[in-house]
């Protein structure tokens, strides 16, 4: 059984970075079939892809438009564990975080984190 | 960008049947998913490949697609099964979640 542990504050600064980790048991970060995603929940903005990494012989990342100017997904071969840096962060990006696990769907999911832009 | 368009709430009565539509521009093209969301928790996958449920999901969930419409039917609805429901597709390599519909159950 796959499972995906978050870990991260609860609480960022505007103009900081919100940074996350997902750690994975039962499955493996470097898997020639998966994909690791990031996928935020907020009232005004519904349920968002924001982006993934996968490895295909070698590690290969997609964001979503809205923040890949901002954003940052790598893997932790050593800790089998996926983060998520998003950088610039405003109120905006208030919202829960999920990370999960899928290629074009989304069988598994972390726990969410809710994390708050604010001064 | 793609859009995909629910109905904010649908109500059922117990044993009822409820169906939720999920609109798209040529959504039939593509393939549907379907997640459920309770308060507080994550959401669960129930539907995948527009008609396919994962192991564990109650043979009272269905689902179809064709044209610019997926729907999911739950059949016989027990009050467990109130919540969101959201659909999903994928687009250009990006993920497209619809706005969601909540079930409640009277």
């Amino acid at each position: 059984q796959v499972q995906l542990q978050q870990s991260g504050p609860g609480l960022v600064k505007p103009s900081q970075t919100l940074s996350l980790t997902c750690g994975i048991s039962g499955d493996s970060v470097s898997s020639h079939s998966a994909a690791w995603n990031w996928i935020r929940q907020s009232p005004s903005r519904g349920l968002e892809w924001l982006g993934r990494t996968y490895y295909r012989s070698k590690w290969n990342s997609d964001y979503a438009v809205s923040v890949k100017s901002r954003i940052t997904i790598n893997p932790d071969t050593s800790k089998n564990q996926f983060s998520l840096q998003l950088n610039s962060v405003t109120p905006e990006d208030t919202a829960v975080y999920y990370c999960t696990r899928g290629q074009y769907y989304f069988d598994y999911w972390g726990q969410g984190t809710l994390v708050t832009v604010s001064s | 960008s793609y859009e995909l368009t629910q109905p904010p709430s649908v109500s059922v009565s117990p044993g009822q049947t409820a169906s939720i539509t999920c609109s798209g521009d040529k959504l039939g093209i593509r393939y549907a998913y379907w997640y459920q969301q309770k308060p507080g928790q994550s959401p669960v996958l129930v539907i995948y490949q527009n008609n396919k449920r994962p192991s564990g999901i109650p043979e009272r969930f269905s689902g179809s697609n064709s044209g610019n419409t997926a729907t999911l039917t739950i059949s016989g609805t027990q009050a467990v099964d109130e919540g969101d429901y959201f659909c999903q597709t994928s687009d250009s390599s990006a993920y497209v979640f619809g706005t969601g519909t909540k079930v409640t159950v009277l």
